[in-house]
């Protein structure tokens, strides 16, 4: 079975320029969460999504950042303007409701010069 | 917010011992769950405790919820040279209605072959 599927992995850009991340949930669970990780804060749990529908956000960092899920196998989190303290491994993981065990996709790794 | 402590930062054990890591947290969580991460991947789920008191195995690997519900151990025996990686653990208080894992900054191992 497929896994949680992140793109791109990889992702270099200039300060000032949007950054579109990516993420398919697996198949059949209707929760999907993105992480941010850094070695100073360790993983930080941005936005959360039930149904498609966003359930938390506080801890999306400011107005820059913004995520959506347009159905049950895909979301995004876009960054816009990027900032060179935005450069992190940020992850997606997806869990059926109800449940705690989240999986995780490989992450993103952004570099923002 | 739940705070969670995880203990010892980093280890350097020899090939064939036996490990011992812990999280604490300042409140009661329902859930605890371990996972690690090798370089460059996301974290990948290794255990998941639902119940005080409980232990539960994954081959080499033994977690417990500690019967407080505020701290959970998980521990390795033998090493081998592949269980080198970050543990984290993450925990739950589904009981609020939400569930959100809060993670441990983790324990990097290293094994000495």
């Amino acid at each position: 079975d497929a896994g949680v599927i992140q793109s791109p992995r990889h992702e270099v850009t200039e300060m000032g320029q949007e950054v579109t991340l990516r993420c398919k949930p697996i198949s059949g669970h209707n929760s999907l969460f993105w992480y941010r990780q850094t070695m100073m804060r360790g993983l930080e749990l941005l936005i959360y999504f039930n149904n498609n529908v966003p359930i938390d956000d506080s801890g999306m960092p400011e107005d820059r950042f913004s995520a959506k899920m347009p159905n049950a196998s895909f979301s995004t989190l876009k960054i816009q303007p990027s900032e060179p303290r935005d450069s992190a491994v940020y992850f997606c993981a997806s869990s059926l409701w109800g449940m705690e065990t989240q999986y995780f996709g490989p992450g993103t790794r952004l570099l923002v010069l | 917010g739940q705070q969670l402590n995880q203990s010892p930062q980093s280890m350097f054990i020899q090939e064939g011992e036996d490990v011992s890591m812990n999280c604490t947290s300042s409140s009661i969580f329902n859930t605890w769950l371990w996972y690690k991460q090798d370089p460059g991947e996301g974290p990948v789920l290794l255990i998941a405790l639902y119940k005080a008191g409980e232990l539960t195995s994954n081959g080499r690997l033994t977690a417990q919820f500690g019967i407080t519900r505020k701290d959970s151990f998980l521990n390795i025996s033998a090493s081998i040279p592949s269980d080198v990686g970050i543990y984290f653990c993450a925990g739950s208080e589904s009981g609020a209605g939400s569930y959100q894992l809060t993670f441990g900054k983790g324990t990097k191992l290293s094994v000495i072959p």
